[in-house]
């Protein structure tokens, strides 16, 4: 399975735009690159998924260089509601794949 | 439409026990995975169950043993409980043919604390 690599933290400010790059040297072709986000005792929540170029949704973008070696997850105008952890994961995108998680990116929002 | 359900919430144990978490999946889905998580790491992938047999494992011991139901529901097991086995233990339920993203919905998951 590639092994991704993200920063372990990040902080920021209410109303900033936050992206928060993975890195997956290792991708195999038929990987897909997935973000999912986790509050304190909850389970992680699927944000969004990619192949190549970029994908957008209602709260988030997702962009992929050519090379496919990394991948930055955007989150527009963030409040603290958005103050999580995010993980990246890349895999196969059937439904029946076993998850790698690394330890993710600890984003805290500020006031 | 209801989530994915698990049950107990939380529940203390002590070493040597055994314990038994619960999961219902999300209407529609037929395949269930199970994750630990450990205070401050991400979710560690245990096992998945779909059409009632354990289909991939990963780097757990068999104290670790699970099952899956007709009705798509699991259940995880842990024998002779370890002070390591302390964690937020996750289901997740996916559908096979349900869609292409292979999104996996997690529920609230399980609070095990070991004395």
């Amino acid at each position: 399975l590639a092994k991704t690599t993200q920063p372990i933290s990040m902080d920021s400010y209410e109303g900033q735009e936050v992206n928060i790059t993975c890195s997956h040297n290792n991708i195999a072709t038929n990987d897909y690159i997935t973000w999912y986000q986790q509050f304190p005792s909850q389970g992680p929540r699927f944000i969004i998924q990619g192949y190549k170029t970029k994908v957008t949704n209602e709260v988030a973008s997702l962009f992929i260089p050519a090379d496919r070696k990394s991948s930055t997850l955007s989150l527009p105008r963030v409040s603290l509601s958005d103050t999580a952890v995010y993980y990246c994961l890349v895999g196969g995108n059937t439904g029946r794949r076993a998850l790698t998680f690394g330890s993710g990116t600890r984003l805290q929002v500020q006031p | 439409d209801a989530g994915v359900t698990q049950s107990p919430t939380h529940l203390i144990k002590t070493r040597g026990q055994q314990v038994t978490l619960r999961c219902s999946p999300k209407s529609g889905h037929d395949t269930v995975s199970w994750y630990q998580q450990a205070l401050g790491q991400g979710p560690q992938f245990i096992f998945q169950y779909y059409e009632e047999e354990e289909r991939q494992r990963g780097n757990f011991p068999d104290r670790f043993s699970g099952h899956q139901f007709p009705n798509y529901s699991s259940e995880l097991n842990v024998n002779a409980l370890l002070l390591g086995d302390s964690a937020l233990y996750l289901c997740a339920s996916s559908s096979f043919s349900g869609g292409g993203t292979g999104e996996l919905f997690f529920g609230e998951g399980s609070r095990l604390t070991v004395l």
